[in-house]
């Protein structure tokens, strides 16, 4: 139980594409949903909080405009990385949860590579 | 802002060895999380330890949670190369602040066991 689908898996893209990433649980709702970055050999960085019909709360210095997240289910969120560029390449991976204080349920991540 | 400092950073150890991963800060966490991650996934995870002094032991790991719930530990007896990853902790905040809910990341220790 509690599966988190990331998808896509691998992305490469010309610079100034703008990428759509979805994360689903699959075998329960999820009331939030969160996304992270994470660049080679480190670790993982908050990027935002989503919760379920509301907008999303961005970490300081990450751009909201950049990174349009949106929660429209309780088994959807999706993360639209704009105007993609070279420095956007990452490795993106969410999140789910069931509510405060249950575990996170981690999706597989989207290695996103911007020519 | 709440931090998790991890050490050591990289782990380069051979088969049989024991090693210990540590995780330490100034905040109080209502839970500690303990994952592993293989390149191009997801974490995966491991543990989680909510009572300040808890042990819990997992075959060769066993995960520590301090008496203050500030710091906690990951010790693998007899390192296989199979335990060979990425490991992370992770702190999950207090009910009541802005933060609750969220996981904060160590920076990871990079483990490799050599046969």
């Amino acid at each position: 139980g509690a599966v988190v689908s990331q998808h896509p898996s691998r992305v490469i893209c010309k610079s100034g594409t703008s990428v759509k990433i979805e994360c689903r649980s699959l075998d329960f709702q999820a009331t939030t949903m969160f996304w992270y970055r994470q660049f080679p050999k480190q670790s993982l960085m908050l990027m935002a909080t989503s919760n379920e019909g509301s907008k999303a709360t961005y970490e300081q210095g990450v751009e909201k405009d950049k990174f349009l997240i949106n929660h429209a289910s309780l088994t959807l969120s999706t993360l639209t990385v704009t105007s993609a560029h070279p420095e956007d390449s990452s490795f993106y991976i969410c999140s789910a949860t069931t509510g405060w204080n249950q575990p996170q349920h981690f999706g597989d991540g989207t290695r996103l590579s911007i020519l | 802002t709440q931090l998790l400092e991890q050490s050591p950073q990289f782990l380069s150890i051979q088969e049989g060895e024991n090693l210990t991963v540590y995780c330490n800060s100034s905040s109080v966490f209502s839970s500690l999380q303990w994952y592993r991650q293989e390149p191009g996934e997801g974490p995966v995870l491991l543990v989680t330890v909510v009572t300040g002094g808890e042990v819990k032991k997992l075959k060769r790991l066993t995960f520590q949670f301090g008496d203050a719930r500030k710091d906690s530990s990951l010790h693998i007896t007899a390192a296989q190369p199979g335990d060979t990853g990425l490991y992370l902790c992770a702190g999950e905040a207090n009910a009541g602040g802005t933060s609750y809910g969220k996981l904060t990341f160590g920076q990871g220790t990079i483990l490799t066991v050599h046969p």
